[in-house]
């Protein structure tokens, strides 16, 4: 039973550029969760896909935008890429329904804007 | 606002003693607790979850942690750390319905053997 599949691990961008990450939820999962993690720092939440819709939104800027597919499956994509974006970016998949809001986790993108 | 302490940034142990990593929590209707672990350069694994059951959960590799209401907290613990214990611990609260996720600033765990 694979987990969550996270594509690609490592990538460099330059500044201005624009970028997409994609996540392949846990079998049986229909929600994903994206979060930024900076180094040395916890991961922030960025949003969560539900039924193809943005549910929630944290304190990102437009820049960042998803997608969820009917397959479940994400992209996330940042746009105008600025030094300060350098992350480790999580994909995180869950069931939508009380009581089974257990994460799990992708082993991540590397993100570096030079 | 809704928010997660943990208390120390770095706890450094000797491998066969106590590990306790601390933290506190926004008071908030319901809230469910986690706890996770993060390896180099891997994603994070739960440890540990509370939903409102028993007050002391138990997690996975021996690890467990007590929900304490009255002082807004969830300190995770080990009777005796290992070396392959050393890495990231985040503590986690979710609320409204377990659609939005708080992440603490995160302990670094360092075992000396």
């Amino acid at each position: 039973d694979a987990g969550v599949t996270q594509s690609p691990t490592h990538l460099i961008k330059t500044r201005g550029q624009q970028v997409t990450l994609r996540c392949s939820p846990k079998s049986g999962h229909d929600t994903v969760s994206w979060y930024q993690q900076a180094l040395g720092q916890g991961p922030q939440f960025i949003f969560q896909y539900y039924e193809e819709e943005e549910r929630q939104r944290g304190n990102f800027p437009d820049r960042f935008s998803g997608h969820q597919f009917p397959n479940y499956s994400s992209e996330l994509n940042v746009n105008a890429l600025l030094l300060g974006d350098s992350a480790l970016y999580l994909c995180a998949s869950s069931l939508r329904r009380p009581g089974a809001n257990v994460l799990t986790f992708g082993a991540g993108s590397r993100l570096t804007v030079l | 606002a809704q928010s997660v302490t943990q208390l120390d940034s770095h706890v450094s142990v000797s491998e066969g003693t106590p590990v306790l990593l601390r933290c506190n929590y926004s008071s908030s209707y319901s809230p469910s607790l986690f706890w996770y672990v993060q390896h180099p350069n891997k994603g994070l694994q739960l440890l540990l979850k509370y939903t409102s059951a028993a007050t002391l959960v138990k997690g996975i590799n021996g690890f467990e942690a007590e929900f304490k209401k009255s002082e807004t907290s969830f300190h995770l613990t080990k009777p005796s750390a290992h070396m392959s214990d050393a890495a990231e611990y985040f503590c986690v609260v979710t609320y409204t319905g377990g659609f939005k996720t708080i992440f603490g600033a995160g302990t670094r765990l360092f075992v000396k053997a």
